[in-house]
């Protein structure tokens, strides 16, 4: 599967926890984007990275929230502390950046639904 | 900062009839790209159609095709001959152009329209 990979696709976790999210991106993409989805809404921007710079992060990105990419491959999602205002589905998506030109199309993984209990 | 609006979140049609999803935005923007994204139940976002706003010219995919009305900022999705596979939710989004300044290409989205294709 040439897709983009999230594991856990669940995670129940009781609060105050620290939980991992990961995300393996397409193998040639430079830019690996997260995402947050509550009930009812569309997808928040939360991140990005080009290979291992993170180079953006949202304000709702708290100081709970940490994010890698080693090496500019696979991405982790830390959250500490776990609040029950956390629960949502976090989506993954990753596209190529090549001599400034985007491939405007981003490619998502199935999203790991976290639920704090 | 931009916004999209989906004033639609529900729909309904039967297989082979014809849809139209609607969207709008706001942006201060001249350039950029509008997408639409298909959610399916339990699996992955993919995009169904993109428009760069610089073009004047619909854009088209197989069954689906946009109306976008750059002056009204209007951006709506038409499905036609619906399938049942086309049950899904369906997300607008705006994305700046790498001309506008800055380069982190994120989408910005709507809060979708959970489309139901009934035989």
């Amino acid at each position: 599967d040439t897709g983009v990979s999230q594991n856990p696709r669940h995670k129940i976790t009781k609060r105050g926890q620290n939980v991992t999210f990961r995300c393996d991106p397409i193998s040639e993409h430079n830019r690996l984007y997260w995402y947050r989805q509550t009930l009812g809404q569309g997808p928040e921007f939360l991140t990005y990275f080009q290979n291992e710079a993170q180079l953006e992060k949202s304000r709702l990105l708290s100081d709970r929230f940490s994010a890698e990419r080693p090496k500019g491959s696979f991405s982790t999602l830390e959250i500490q502390r776990t609040e029950q205002g956390d629960s949502a589905m976090y989506l993954c998506a990753s596209s190529l950046l090549y001599y400034g030109y985007l491939n405007t199309e981003a490619f998502f993984g199935q999203g790991t639904r976290l639920t704090v209990v | 900062a931009q916004t999209v609006t989906q004033s639609q979140p529900e729909m309904s049609v039967q297989e082979a009839e014809t849809v139209t999803l609607s969207c709008t935005y706001d942006t201060s923007e001249n350039n950029y790209y509008l997408f639409w994204y298909k959610q399916p139940p339990s699996r992955q976002m993919i995009l169904v159609i993109r428009q760069e706003a610089y073009k004047q010219q619909n854009a088209t995919e197989n069954r689906f095709s946009v109306n976008f009305q750059k002056a009204a900022k209007s951006f709506s999705l038409k499905i036609s001959d619906s399938q049942l596979g086309d049950t899904a939710m369906y997300f607008c989004a705006f994305m700046k152009h790498k001309n506008s300044g800055g380069s982190n290409y994120k989408l910005t989205f709507g809060k979708g329209t959970l489309l139901t294709v009934n035989p």
